[in-house]
């Protein structure tokens, strides 16, 4: 079985632009987190969503956004980028959501010049 | 606010010597989770300890929770290359909230 994916792999932007990361989390899956990772540190929870409605959030500003769909696939937006928003984001499923076991992706990469 | 923190930051030790991680909270844990992240890579969930004064082994390595389920050890008995990582704990934030807080990690160097 396939695990959770998350696309694209690395990304490049620049100050002020946008950004949307994807992830499929593992089937049967039908709750989706959030991740940012900083490098040296730990992952910090920015987002959960669990059949399609928010479950918990993170201390990240309005400029993060996310959305679950009805395939459980999730999007993460941010807006407005800042170079300290570079860092590697990652998805994470499980099957009912909550402070349970995390299956996570292998990240995206996003590189804020 | 609720804080996990993991001690040391960085260990180097040469294959074959043991090594211990060790993460206190600063609130009482429903649970803790264990995690290790490979250079480059992802974290990847080792196990999960719920019982006040739990013990649990994976063969070389042996976890442990505290009686007062605010801290955990992971202690690797005679390390290998392959158990080069960064080794994470992680707890449910208290007050009901779906949220995993995870320390800074602990980053293993094994030496051949």
């Amino acid at each position: 079985d396939a695990g959770v994916t998350q696309s694209p792999t690395h990304l490049i932007k620049t100050r002020g632009q946008q950004v949307t990361l994807r992830c499929s989390p593992i089937s049967g899956h039908k709750s989706v987190s959030w991740y940012q990772q900083v490098l040296g540190q730990g992952p910090q929870f920015i987002f959960q969503y669990y059949e399609k409605e928010e479950r918990g959030r993170g201390n990240f500003p309005d400029r993060f956004s996310a959305r679950q769909f009805p395939n459980y696939s999730s999007e993460l937006n941010v807006n407005a980028l800042l170079l300290g928003d570079s860092a590697l984001y990652l998805c994470a499923s499980n099957p009912l959501g909550g402070a349970d076991i995390q299956y996570f992706g292998a990240g995206t990469r996003l590189s804020v010049l | 606010g609720q804080q996990v923190m993991q001690i040391p930051q960085y260990q180097h030790v040469q294959e074959g010597e043991d090594f211990t991680t060790y993460c206190n909270s600063s609130t009482t844990l429903s649970n803790i989770q264990w995690y290790k992240q490979r250079p480059g890579g992802h974290p990847v969930f080792l196990i999960q300890l719920v019982k006040s004064g739990e013990v649990k082994k994976q063969k070389r390595l042996t976890f442990q929770f505290g009686e007062a389920k605010k801290n955990s050890s992971l202690h690797i008995t005679a390390t290998q290359t392959t158990d080069v990582g960064t080794y994470f704990c992680a707890g449910p934030m208290s007050g009901g909230y779906n949220k995993l807080i995870f320390g800074a990690g602990t980053r293993l160097a094994v030496h051949p």
